[in-house]
C-alpha cells in the first residue's frame, strides 16, 4: 500500500541551527514526492517537489530511493520557518490525481 | 490575486441541518478536490472531480455530497451534519495532466452546534 510516514510530530530547533524533517514512504514504482507547508493562519501550499530539484526558502529535499526517504533540510533555521510541514506523494498507483499526505511535523524555531 | 477562494471562511450549523460550502477558482484547472482536516491531522481526501468526472473516496460517508456545475465552482454539501463533522474543509485544484502540484484554498472552518 502507498503510505507516507513522518516520525516526528513535533520538532523544535534553535534559530540558526540546521533542521531536518524526516519523511519515509512506501510505494512500488516511481512516485512524485512533495513537501507542503502550512504557516499559522495561512493556506496549505506547495514548498517543493523532488522532480524540480530546487531550493525554496533555503530548503532542499533529496529523494533517496534506496532508503525510500525524502527528508527536508535547511542548514540554518529561521523563526519564519515555524509551521506545519507535510510530506506527500503521488504517482501512477494513486492515478496521479490523488496525493497521499503524511501526518505532518510541526516545526518550531526558537529565537 | 486569490486563486482558490472558499466561502464562507467560518460556518456554524446546527446538528442535522444541511450546509453547503463553496469553492471557486480562477486558475481554470481541470481537477478540484475537497479535503477534511481535523485538528493536528493531515488533510483527508473526500472526493475530487476531473472535469465533470466525479471520484468518491471509498470511506467518504454518504452524508457528504459534491457538485461541480462548471469549471470554476465546486460545492460540498453535508446533508445532516453531526458533531464529528466539525472540521476545516479545504478545497484544492490541480491543473491536470502531468502537473501534479495542488493549490489550496484558505479553508472553511465548520462548527456544528
Amino acid at each position: 500500500a502507498q503510505r507516507v510516514t513522518q516520525p516526528e510530530k513535533l520538532l523544535s530547533v534553535f534559530k540558526g541551527a540546521p533542521v531536518e524533517l524526516k519523511c519515509n514512504y512506501s510505494y512500488s514504482g516511481s512516485p512524485e514526492l512533495f513537501w507542503y507547508v502550512q504557516y499559522s493562519r495561512q493556506r496549505l501550499q506547495l514548498l517543493l517537489r523532488h522532480i524540480s530539484r530546487e531550493s525554496i526558502k533555503g530548503f532542499t529535499a533529496d529523494l533517496n530511493k534506496g532508503e525510500t526517504s525524502f527528508h527536508l533540510k535547511k542548514p540554518f533555521a529561521q523563526e519564519e520557518d515555524s509551521a506545519m510541514y507535510y510530506c506527500a506523494l503521488s504517482g501512477r498507483k494513486t492515478s496521479y490525481d490523488k496525493v497521499i499526505f503524511g501526518p505532518g511535523t510541526s516545526l518550531s524555531v526558537i529565537p | 490575486d486569490a486563486m482558490v477562494i472558499q466561502n464562507p471562511r467560518y460556518q456554524v450549523t446546527q446538528f442535522g441541518k444541511p450546509v453547503t460550502l463553496s469553492c471557486s477558482q480562477t486558475l481554470n484547472h481541470n481537477v478540484m478536490y475537497w479535503y477534511q482536516q481535523k485538528s493536528s491531522q493531515a488533510p483527508k481526501l473526500l472526493f475530487h472531480y476531473y472535469d465533470k468526472d466525479f471520484n468518491n473516496e471509498a470511506d467518504t460517508p454518504d452524508n457528504f455530497q459534491s457538485r461541480r456545475p462548471n469549471t470554476s465552482f465546486c460545492f460540498l454539501d453535508i446533508r445532516s451534519p453531526g458533531l464529528g463533522d466539525a472540521a476545516m474543509y479545504l478545497c484544492a485544484t490541480r491543473a491536470g495532466g502531468n502537473r501534479y502540484e495542488q493549490y489550496f484554498g484558505p479553508g472553511t472552518r465548520l462548527t456544528v452546534t
